[in-house]
């Protein structure tokens, strides 16, 4: 089993709709949860993070954190073509000091 | 506020052949990562350095990569010899000490090419 697994892609969505990327992950220790765009050919680059379990709301993007599940996720609202990118998931535990276990990503394609 | 630097930006080599990667972190920051990312996969980290110490590099085939960071600033990645599976960007990242400690800043990668 993967430590971070996200939904496969690409999924499509059209404009203007709610577009919802979801990980599991599968260390319980785990504490901090971060969603990474990266677009093509470019590097990551950080969307949001959470800790507590429950909704974090920044502009058209909410991040959703349930650790009993093991499960985050991250809705994009008002899906616009400039959000199509891979959207990675990312956990860390405190004490290993920042290390990043990333998902495999998953690509987002907002059409017009 | 200038971000993380790397070069070269592109590399093709051969097999067997050796490569090296630059980063130059973010002033001030104290926290270094080397990641590669294989095409359609995430990053993978392969060392973390706090100042000059090594934290984790327990995802670094020794056998084949080295890195440093000489004098806690500028960090360098090698491979020697290389195999077409190291066909990846190789992402620098940094992290502050303090303020936005939770956040890593990547720089734009090295894309290397084994043939």
């Amino acid at each position: 089993q993967k430590e971070v697994e996200q939904n496969s892609g690409p999924l499509s969505v059209p404009e203007g709709a709610i577009a919802s990327l979801n990980c599991t992950y599968s260390d319980r220790g785990s504490q901090s949860f971060f969603w990474y765009r990266q677009y093509s050919g470019k590097s990551p680059e950080l969307i949001m993070f959470i800790y507590s379990n429950g909704d974090k709301e920044d502009g058209r993007f909410t991040a959703q954190l349930n650790k009993a599940s093991q499960y985050v996720s991250l809705l994009i609202r008002d899906s616009q073509p400039s959000d199509s990118a891979t959207y990675l998931c990312a956990v860390r535990r405190n004490n290993q000091g920042g290390k990043l276990i990333f998902g495999q990503g998953t690509e987002l394609s907002v059409k017009p | 506020e200038a971000g993380v630097a790397q070069s070269p930006r592109y590399k093709i080599i051969e097999k067997r052949q050796s490569v090296a990667f630059w980063c130059n972190p973010i002033s001030g920051h104290a926290t270094l990562y080397w990641y590669q990312q294989i095409l359609g996969q995430g990053p993978k980290l392969l060392i973390q350095f706090q100042n000059n110490g090594v934290v984790d590099d327990s995802q670094l085939p020794k056998d084949r990569f080295s890195a440093e960071r000489l004098k806690g600033v500028d960090s360098t990645l090698k491979i020697q010899p290389a195999k077409l599976e190291d066909s990846a960007v190789y992402l620098c990242a940094s992290r502050p000490t303090s303020g936005r400690a939770s956040e890593q800043f990547f720089g734009p990668g090295t894309r290397l090419t084994v043939l």
